[in-house]
């Protein structure tokens, strides 16, 4: 089993849909845990990291349940230029990254 | 600040060849890492380094080694490519462990071709 598993869609939605994504790690243990975006053929860049409380910033919110182990990624009134694929974080000493989830807003 | 910056951009190599991949920050980072991106995985850690004169294993170390003689320099090197090194390498920097409320920022990416 993978320690950080997505599913790697992709996901089309209309502009303004609003999409959310799951990620599903194995580490209890795991320590802090994000959201990367990586644009096609680019380097990945930090979009948030995500608190046990849940945070939100924009139209993005994260979520985090640790006695499921998952986390979450929601995003509200897609745009064109959220078209990317969302990379799913986590420390256990070092980053997992998950495969990612490719996400397509189509006009 | 150029942040991170690698270089070759591309690059193709037949098995058996060697290379070093080039990876340089100016943001005065203790923490430097190399990651492999291959289709259908996450990025996987090869070698990371803590400071200058300090490197270490990540999860992939085989066929590569590193060294990191400046805090602006961590290049990476290949023994004998072989095609399953064929993936795309990020540098990646911060001012510590990746993680923390500090932010890993990545150089823009090597693209290896190995033949």
């Amino acid at each position: 089993r993978k320690e950080v598993e997505q599913d790697p869609g992709p996901f089309n939605v209309p502009e303004g849909a609003t999409v959310a994504f799951n990620c599903t790690y194995s580490n209890s243990a795991s320590q802090s845990f994000f959201w990367y975006r990586q644009d096609c053929r680019k380097e990945p860049k930090l979009l948030m990291s995500v608190y046990s409380s849940g945070n939100e910033d924009g139209r993005f919110t994260a979520q985090l349940n640790r006695a499921s182990q998952y986390i979450s990624l929601l995003i509200r009134d897609s745009k064109l230029s959220d078209s990317a694929t969302y990379l799913c974080v986590v420390k256990i000493g070092k980053l997992i990254f998950g495969q990612g989830t490719t996400l397509q807003v189509k006009p | 600040n150029a942040g991170v910056t690698q270089t070759p951009k591309f690059q193709v190599l037949k098995t058996g060849q060697s290379m070093t991949l080039q990876c340089a920050q100016d943001m005065n980072h203790e923490y430097m890492s190399w990651y492999r991106q291959d289709p259908g995985m996450g990025l996987r850690l090869i070698h990371y380094s803590v400071g200058a004169g300090i490197t270490d294993q990540g999860e992939v170390p085989n066929g590569y080694n590193v060294s990191r003689s400046t805090t602006e320099d961590f290049p990476l090197r290949l023994l004998s490519a072989a095609p399953s090194q064929t993936s795309v390498y990020f540098c990646a920097s911060s001012y510590s462990t990746p993680g923390t409320a500090d932010t890993q920022y990545f150089g823009p990416g090597t693209r290896l071709t190995v033949l």
